[in-house]
């Protein structure tokens, strides 16, 4: 059974606009949220994270929610770029373990 | 800093057959983590190491599948005998043990391919 989802594989913008990518978890014992961006041929590079005592953080043009209660994650990016396009990770952990993975989203922007 | 190094990148191989994929990580990272990340799946753990020492080790398929860290640095991952549902990226990753939420440091992955 999957622990993170990513329902949406795959997510087009236009240059410019808002990106937002969504991520739903079953535990609620996690303590960290994090996001993973990977290129074709890359590994995947840590993009932001958040723990699970806030609901917000932001870095640049990143920020991530946290909703506890419904479990729900989301990135939103603004405004998106070319560069942004790859595909995106959402992953948890509880601390000292490994990063439990979803499937993933292909963002597109286009120019 | 030089980051996770991986080789080789890709091999491909008739099923049955061996394979072996190196992992140097981070300079002073203590864990080491092996993914296999099979396509249009997310990376999955094979096993974590800290130091030479196994932390998790749950979701290894120990019948063809083994690791080592020797010395607590550069690790090795085997395939032994290999099956054509190996065909998968497998991801060498690596953390410090003072990063708070083990921020994971990722190398390029070895792109296996099982005919």
């Amino acid at each position: 059974d999957q622990q993170v989802k990513q329902n949406s594989p795959s997510l087009s913008v236009q240059e410019g606009r808002i990106s937002i990518l969504n991520c739903d978890y079953t535990n609620s014992m996690f303590d960290y949220f994090l996001w993973y961006k990977k290129y074709p041929a890359e590994g995947p590079t840590f993009l932001i994270s958040i723990s699970s005592i806030k609901d917000k953080n932001e870095d640049g043009r990143f920020t991530v929610f946290l909703n506890k209660s419904a479990k729900h994650l989301s990135l939103h990016i603004v405004p998106s770029q070319p560069g942004d396009s790859a595909v995106y990770f959402c992953a948890v952990l509880v601390a000292g373990t490994a990063l439990i993975f979803g499937k993933g989203t292909t963002l597109s922007v286009s120019s | 800093e030089a980051g996770v190094a991986q080789s080789p990148r890709y091999k491909i191989i008739e099923k049955r057959q061996s394979v072996a994929f190196w992992c140097n990580p981070i300079s002073g990272h203590a864990t080491l983590y092996w993914y296999q990340q099979i396509l249009g799946q997310g990376p999955k753990l094979l096993i974590q190491f800290q130091n030479n020492g196994v932390v998790d080790d749950s979701q290894l398929p120990k019948d063809r599948f083994s690791a080592e860290r020797l010395k607590g640095v550069d690790s090795t991952l085997k395939i032994q005998p290999a099956k054509l549902e190996d065909s998968a990226v497998y991801l060498c990753a690596s953390s410090s043990v003072e990063s708070s939420y083990n921020e994971q440091f990722f190398g390029p992955g070895t792109r296996l391919t099982v005919l």
